[in-house]
């Protein structure tokens, strides 16, 4: 499809374990940008990139997250020795602009820890 | 610090009524952004419009209008004439100059029902 498209839709994983979230934005697009919803909460700012340039990553909550965008496509954010409260709702959206545009956003993938 | 307020947690209305979706945003910076975005039960938001701090001129596309009021720190939604397929989230954002355009803050978002 021509949307933005993030794999898995769903993922458990057992305290402690690493997880990768993959995003593939729309082609084209110039920014790309990780949110994390908690449970009847709004969407919290993680990480944003131009390109393949990480050019803010301060609502990364812990140093047990990571983004990486590396050829300014698919953008991949890990989780490592995940926890109880790292369960939300990991959204990727993509802008064609570099400023504060339109935000088109995938479905998101839904990370349980138990 | 940049901070949305959506106060209305929950609204339900019979279809065909007028509603009013409530935001009030705090911000220090004179160049800002506000955005609506809706989010149904599929997961994925949608954008719906986008305002800066310069232009308060109100806006109607279709049913949908949005009145933004500076002196007041509001940018609320009206929904006239809903329908069923309005049930969902909506969400309200704010980004601003000195904390990087691209950062933007959500509310915590309403959640509109629609009954028939």
């Amino acid at each position: 499809g021509a949307g933005v498209s993030q794999s898995p839709r769903y993922k458990v994983a057992k305290r402690g374990q690493d997880v990768a979230l993959r995003c593939d934005p729309i082609s084209g697009h110039v920014s790309l940008f990780w949110y994390q919803q908690a449970l009847g909460q709004g969407p919290e700012f993680l990480t944003y990139f131009q390109n393949e340039a990480q050019l803010d990553k301060s609502g990364l909550p812990s140093d047990r997250f990571f983004a990486e965008r590396p050829e300014g496509s698919v953008s991949t954010l890990k989780i490592q020795r995940t926890q109880q409260e790292d369960s939300a709702v990991y959204l990727c959206a993509s802008s064609l602009e570099s400023g504060p545009g339109e935000l088109f956003f995938g479905e998101g993938s839904r990370l349980t820890v138990l | 610090a940049q901070k949305v307020t959506q106060a209305q947690t929950e609204i339900s209305v019979v279809e065909k009524e007028d509603v009013t979706l409530d935001c009030v945003y705090e911000t220090r910076d004179t160049t800002y952004y506000l955005f609506w975005y809706k989010q149904p039960p599929s997961g994925e938001l949608v954008f719906l419009i986008r305002r800066n701090s310069f232009d308060e001129q109100n806006e109607i596309s279709g049913r949908y209008s949005w009145n933004f009021q500076k002196s007041t720190s509001s940018f609320n939604f009206t929904i006239t004439a809903s329908q069923v397929v309005d049930s969902a989230v909506y969400f309200c954002a704010l980004s601003g100059v000195r904390y990087n355009f691209n950062k933007f803050y959500f509310g915590s978002g309403t959640k509109l029902n629609v009954k028939p």
